[in-house]
């Protein structure tokens, strides 16, 4: 059972444009929030992160929207730019936990 | 030290064979972590690792799976009798002591059991 639940399976959006990804979960003991990029071949890559006492983190074009009382958190790439197409993944922590539990992923296309 | 380094990086085996894939993880991490994708999905967690100790096992991980952590080191993650839907990539990942730093993936192992 995927304890994160991510949407939507991929995307494709032109160059400059923003790209959106949204995540919801149910389990209130998760306090810890990343998302990951993949390229093909390669593993996923910590990207941003966020915990639930803050409602947006900013990392230079990447953003994470945070709404608690939702359950719901979403990535979005501002710019985009041909170099971001990726698979990119949710995923949750529970407090003092080690383990994640990821989102199914969002395979994003940009368009040049 | 580059990251965590997997080997191999594709394998391919006949059913009911035994497997072993192996992991450096970033030398100064003391937490190890082995994880399994499969394709159009994220990765779901296996077993971990602080040090040489296996302090969690997936019910992922059936009685034909053994990890193994000596000396807190390199890891070794063994299949054995391969069954077709063993497919699929393993992830190994790393991170030190504290948690905001999250983990740092190696690039994975894709097994193909035929």
């Amino acid at each position: 059972q995927q304890q994160v639940k991510q949407s939507p399976q991929s995307l494709i959006v032109q160059k400059g444009g923003i790209s959106i990804i949204n995540c919801a979960y149910e389990n209130t003991a998760f306090d810890y929030f990343p998302w990951y990029q993949q390229f093909p071949g390669k593993g996923p890559a910590l990207l941003i992160a966020i915990r639930p006492d803050v409602s947006e983190k900013k990392e230079g074009r990447f953003t994470i929207s945070f709404n608690k009382s939702a359950k719901q958190f979403s990535l979005h790439i501002m710019d985009s730019q041909p170099g971001d197409s990726a698979t990119y993944f949710c995923a949750a922590r529970i407090e003092d936990d080690y383990k994640l539990s990821f989102g199914a992923g969002t395979t994003v296309t940009v368009r040049a | 030290d580059t990251g965590v380094s997997q080997d191999p990086r594709h394998k391919i085996t006949k059913r009911g064979q035994n497997v072993t894939f192996r992991c450096d993880p970033i030398s100064e991490h003391n937490r190890l972590y082995w994880y399994r994708q499969t394709l159009g999905q994220g990765p779901e967690f296996l077993t971990y690792f602080q040090n040489e100790a296996q302090l969690e096992k997936s019910r992922l991980l059936s009685d034909r799976f053994s990890a193994e952590r000596p000396k807190g080191s390199f890891s070794t993650l063994e299949i054995q009798r391969t069954e077709q839907g063993d497919s699929a990539m393993y992830l190994c990942a790393s991170s030190p002591q504290g948690w905001d730093y999250g983990y740092t993936f190696g690039s994975g192992t894709r097994l193909t059991v035929v």
